[in-house]
């Protein structure tokens, strides 16, 4: 049973195309976040979502925009795709104060071409 | 704001030899510690966590670190490393204050053991 799910697991794409990760947690976390890791494997936090408020909103494109329908989901929606948008995006939860530790999904890799 | 130094990005170690994986820290306020790996083409596994108590922690297979306040350190350890330890390893750090404050990582070390 799958604590953090992501979906899909990979994901190639054209320039300038507008694709969605999907994500959901079973563990009843209040917070999620989406990582980016590059192609150095350097992992960046990207945003934080904390009862459906955003906590946290790095210096990420405005291209990239989370959307939570609920407190176990939270998606990420990304607008005209780059080449360097390439990477490896992780989804994570942790209970809140953060003490738990957090839990991290599989990651989806996106390529655009 | 915190950071994480992690001194070496590739550690070459032989089977069954011990191995230390070097992390530091910088941060203002009081922090929780992490070491995840991360195989070839996976997720991030959590290895172990430092959030308070004792300084030295157990984590998952036989991995072990300890945490320095004076020197703001949190150096991971095994004794005996094996072929499938073969793996990128990340420190991590956020505050211990509450809040979304997510993690903070290291760039990485990729441990090599070699037969």
């Amino acid at each position: 049973d799958t604590a953090v799910s992501q979906t899909p697991k990979y994901l190639v794409t054209q320039m300038g195309n507008d694709k969605s990760i999907k994500c959901e947690q079973n563990l009843g976390h209040d917070t999620m976040y989406w990582y980016k890791q590059d192609s150095k494997k350097f992992l960046k936090i990207m945003f934080s979502y904390n009862n459906k408020e955003l906590i946290i909103n790095e210096t990420v494109p405005n291209r990239f925009s989370p959307k939570s329908p609920d407190k176990a989901h939270l998606n990420l929606h990304i607008n005209s795709l780059e080449l360097g948008d390439s990477a490896v995006y992780f989804c994570a939860s942790s209970p809140n104060p953060q003490g738990g530790g957090y839990t991290f999904g599989s990651g989806t890799r996106l390529t655009v071409v | 704001a915190q950071s994480v130094t992690q001194l070496d990005s590739q550690v070459p170690v032989f089977e069954e030899a011990p191995v230390e994986l070097r992390c530091n820290y910088s941060s203002s306020v009081s922090v929780y510690l992490f070491w995840y790996v991360q195989y070839p083409n996976q997720g991030l596994q959590l290895l172990l966590k430092y959030l308070s108590g004792s300084t030295l922690v157990k984590g998952i297979n036989g991995f072990e670190a300890e945490f320095n306040k004076s020197q703001t350190s949190f150096h991971l350890r095994k004794p005996s490393v094996h072929i499938s330890d073969t793996a990128e390893y990340f420190c991590a750090v956020s505050g211990s204050g509450g809040g979304a404050d997510g993690l903070t990582f290291g760039k990485g070390t990729h441990l090599i053991i070699q037969p």
